[in-house]
């Protein structure tokens, strides 16, 4: 079936400094993907940061920044300066719209702690 | 914060007993997910609704566990013979529409954490 690994657990960068978190999918639905990065801030619910639909484009939000990459299957996430009001968790996702299968699939997420 | 409420947002049963979680999802969705969260992260679809009417499930739904999502009412999460596996968070997530995953428009609980002793 479909899956999402990221490969980092946790995450601790100092603030100003750069981020990168890891994603890579695999799709094996037939049908195009869609990549998301959510994310969960302490004490509320998974929210969508930021989507990419088309391969080869670029998503940001919030000075995150996300390239869908179709021949490396990955969709890294990626921030040049980090603040302490980041710290939160990450999940990478994709989605395949195929048939009546239109649900999202999610990685095991990045815990991110920005140090002072 | 989050527009899904949830309840409650802990609960403990014992091996065999009922467990059974709610879902308020944000005013106006039509369309509700079921996901259960394992103590590795890995999060794993259970069943979504059109209002009343199931969607897709997967086959663990169909044997210990139910859903249901009626009108006028919370949806609910019911796991009739709880299991030590069955420990999880079980997120309970909202949309507008179906296409999810096009839109990536879904808005999440903060999830009922149950552990079975």
């Amino acid at each position: 079936g479909d899956s999402v690994t990221q490969t980092e657990g946790q995450v601790t960068v100092s603030e100003s400094k750069s981020l990168i978190i890891n994603c890579t999918y695999s799709a094996t639905s037939i049908g195009y993907p869609n990549l998301f990065w959510y994310v969960r801030y302490p004490g509320e619910g998974l929210q969508l940061l930021l989507k990419v639909i088309t391969a080869g484009q670029k998503g940001s939000s919030r000075g995150f920044e996300a390239t869908y990459n179709k021949e490396a299957t990955s969709f890294h996430l990626q921030k040049a300066s980090v603040q302490e009001s980041d710290s939160a968790v990450y999940y990478c996702a994709l989605g395949m719209a195929t048939g009546g299968n239109n649900k999202l699939t999610f990685g095991q997420g990045t815990v991110l702690s920005v140090i002072p | 914060n989050s527009k899904v409420i949830q309840t409650p947002r802990y609960l403990v049963k014992g091996q065999g007993q009922k467990a059974k979680m709610r879902c308020i999802p944000e005013k106006g969705h039509p369309v509700v997910f079921w996901y259960q969260q394992n103590k590795n992260n890995e999060f794993k679809f259970l069943i979504n609704f059109q209002n009343q009417e199931v969607l897709q499930q997967i086959d663990m739904t169909e044997k210990r566990f139910s859903a249901e999502c009626p009108s006028n009412s919370p949806c609910s999460l019911e796991i009739q013979s709880s299991e030590a596996g069955d420990s999880a968070l079980y997120l309970c997530a909202s949309s507008l529409s179906r296409g999810v995953a096009n839109t990536g428009q879904l808005y999440f609980g903060e999830g009922s954490k149950l552990t079975v002793l």
